[in-house]
């Protein structure tokens, strides 16, 4: 059991660059989300997935697509990097059943290192 | 004003000592409270999870919330060198809400 897999671990881009970060879950979880955590910012919300087939923006949508391929599978796309995009990104995952108390535990992945320069 | 605020540290503590490590927030709809930890280079990881007020415990963790100063804690008795770590407050109003998370505040045991 991965739990949450994340790809790649590290990654450097130019300004204009695109790429994909992709996100994966074994653990039959709804709910997916991708989050950027910079410092004294804490985990800043960009895109969720409450089930597949639904995407909805966050807090810090700007710049940034996500797909969500399948239950399992939740990508993050930057068309045209920029260096305020340099941060780390977590993907996480929740399952409980809706309404309950554990419904929004999330479980996170160990996250992308992105430099954009 | 942040919705939800923790004081970023660093905090350093010998091995033994209890850490206190606390959160405020202004949003009062807010019911579901918990403490996630991180370590260096890693994802956050659930640590404690309480609805409403009062205290809950685990361990050498106890997790404390008081709504009517929006104010939320958790302590750490026989703090280990294990413990060092980033802990982010998070909270959510009702169960189809999204988490809100603190800033985290970075501790050290020092053994």
């Amino acid at each position: 059991n991965a739990g949450v897999t994340q790809t790649p671990k590290f990654q450097v881009l130019k300004t204009g660059q695109s790429m994909t970060l992709q996100c994966a879950q074994d653990m039959n979880h709804n709910s997916m989300y991708w989050y950027r955590q910079d410092p004294g910012m804490g985990l800043r919300l960009i895109y969720y997935s409450a089930s597949e087939g639904t995407t909805d923006k966050g807090e810090v949508p700007n710049g940034y697509n996500v797909s969500r391929l399948n239950k399992r599978e939740f990508s993050l796309r930057l068309e045209s990097a920029a260096p305020s995009q340099t941060s780390v990104y977590f993907c996480a995952s929740s399952g409980g059943l809706a309404g309950a108390p554990n419904y929004n535990e999330q479980f996170f992945g160990p996250g992308t290192r992105l430099t954009v320069l | 004003q942040k919705e939800v605020e923790q004081d970023p540290g660093p905090l350093s503590v010998p091995e033994g000592a209890i850490v206190s490590l606390n959160c405020t927030y202004s949003n009062s709809a807010f019911q579901y409270f918990m403490w996630y930890r991180q370590y260096s280079r890693k994802g956050p990881e659930l640590l404690m999870y309480t609805y409403s007020s009062g205290n809950k415990e685990d361990g050498r963790f106890t997790a404390q919330v008081d709504k009517s100063s929006k104010y939320i804690s958790l302590f750490i008795r026989d703090s280990q060198p294990s413990d060092s770590a980033t802990y982010l407050c998070a909270m959510r109003g009702t169960s189809y809400d999204k988490v809100i998370f603190g800033p985290g505040t970075s501790l050290s045991v020092i053994p």
